[in-house]
């Protein structure tokens, strides 16, 4: 149980283009989702909080109109990367807070490369 | 503000060798504590957490972590490595104050490496 996909794995695009990125929760529901980004051998960096049926929560630095989350139902969840620029790859990485709400279960994460 | 150290960016032990992966926290309230394990190119995996109970929580793949309140620590722990257990760990921590946010704040990771 617990497991969130994540789609696509990997995705290259042409600079100034928009890429989206699907978040689910398999088996179970989640009112709360989380948008995350990591970096080479570096920890990972929170970017947003998404939740059902209301605008996402974003961390301070994080352009909300560059980075458009969307959580439309209870067990899906869009970020989309708009005109997105070389310096925007990186390693995108969603998860789904379980319905105990004490756990966040973790998608296997979408490379993005930006030429 | 919440705060987790991992103090060591890396950790070798050999195969059939006690493993324990450190981590120390702070948070203003009770906390919630959680162990995951990274591979290479993949997403987090959960191990275990602590929420309230028994300080000595057992999670997956034979992994387990003590909580100790005094120390603010939870430590990871395997009685006998893989070589299958190399990956990125990460420690993260929740502050159960009731404000009800469910953001966790992860550690920098530490890398464990299990030579055979």
């Amino acid at each position: 149980g617990a497991v969130v996909s994540q789609h696509p794995s990997r995705v290259i695009c042409k600079s100034g283009t928009s890429v989206k990125i699907e978040c689910r929760s398999l088996d179970f529901q989640a009112t709360t989702m989380f948008w995350y980004r990591q970096f080479p051998k570096k920890s990972l960096m929170l970017m947003a909080t998404s939740n059902e049926g209301s605008k996402a929560t974003y961390e301070q630095g994080v352009e909300k109109d560059k980075f458009l989350i969307n959580h439309a139902s209870l067990t899906l969840s869009t970020l989309t990367v708009t005109s997105a620029h070389p310096e925007d790859s990186s390693f995108y990485i969603c998860s789904a807070l379980g319905q105990l709400q004490e756990t966040q279960y973790f998608g296997p994460g979408t490379r993005l490369l930006v030429l | 503000a919440q705060s987790v150290a991992q103090p060591e960016d890396q950790v070798n032990v050999a195969e059939g060798n006690p493993l324990t992966v450190k981590c120390t926290y702070s948070v203003s309230g009770n906390p919630y504590l959680f162990w995951y394990v990274q591979y290479p190119n993949r997403g987090l995996q959960f191990l275990l957490k602590y929420i309230t109970g028994d300080n000595l929580v057992k999670g997956s793949y034979g992994f387990e972590a003590e909580f100790n309140k005094s120390q603010t620590s939870f430590h990871l722990k395997k009685p006998s490595a893989l070589v299958s257990d190399s990956a990125l760990y990460f420690c993260a921590v929740r502050d159960d104050s009731g404000a009800g946010s469910y953001q966790l704040t992860f550690g920098k990771g530490t890398k464990l490496s299990v030579i055979p």
